[in-house]
């Protein structure tokens, strides 16, 4: 059974850094991309960052939104994925979700699994 | 544009049928993708390549396309079907698109 969690979420005052995690179980972890999706209160789901599996040299693509400032990255040997977020703002606050996605180059058209969520509050 | 529309809300009857769309140019080149998110828990896929069906999900959900237009259809919704709804697309700028989200009632 895939099993996505993410940790990490919490109370963070607006300008600071917050790294969350996410630790995969129930699939072959380093055979599949990775991507972040977020929610803000009462809103839709934003696509925010995707990471490829090492067979495509795990390179990264980031929507426009937080380019710069979000980071994205794995480790396959822990079978984690991780979103390193810096210079918070208030609107960042959401609960952030990350997803399994497809295997191929462009496998974060094909986000099939999805964890619970973890809430990242942006707030002085 | 890389936008996928969707109406606010739909309101069907139980036992009868939902249908909500979801538009947007990229849709006549990319397949799209349903997911369905019931108040606090994360989205669930319904449908993917357009119309496909995951294992475990009902056959009273099915998917279809059109052109630039994707439909999401419930036949005999029940009552544990109301949710929001999202179809999920792929942009060449934006690259991961979701739809501006539908409100499905069944009351």
């Amino acid at each position: 059974e895939v099993q996505l969690v993410e940790s990490g979420g919490g109370l963070v005052q607006p300008g600071r850094s917050l790294r969350l995690s996410c630790t995969a179980s129930g699939f072959t972890f380093g055979d599949y991309g990775m991507s972040w999706v977020r929610q803000a209160p009462g809103k839709g789901l934003e696509w925010l960052c995707f990471i490829r599996s090492k067979t495509y040299g795990g390179t990264t693509e980031y929507a426009a939104s937080v380019k710069g400032r979000f980071s994205i990255s794995r480790d396959d040997s822990k079978s984690i994925a991780y979103l390193q977020m810096n210079s918070l703002k208030t609107e960042d606050t959401a609960v952030y979700y990350c997803t399994r996605d497809g295997p191929g180059y462009s496998g974060y058209e094909e986000i099939d699994y999805w964890g619970q969520g973890t809430l990242v509050t942006v707030s002085s | 544009s890389s936008e996928l529309t969707q109406p606010s809300s739909v309101s069907v009857s139980p036992g009868q049928t939902a249908r909500i769309t979801c538009s947007g140019d990229v849709l006549a080149k990319k397949y799209a993708r349903w997911f369905q998110q019931k108040p606090g828990q994360a989205p669930v896929q319904v449908i993917y390549k357009d119309s496909e069906r995951p294992s475990g999900i009902p056959e009273r959900f099915s998917g279809s396309s059109s052109g630039t237009t994707v439909t999401l259809t419930i036949r005999g919704a029940q009552v544990e079907d109301e949710a929001d709804y999202y179809c999920y697309s792929a942009a060449d700028n934006t690259l991961g698109v979701f739809g501006t989200g539908t409100k499905v009632s069944v009351l």
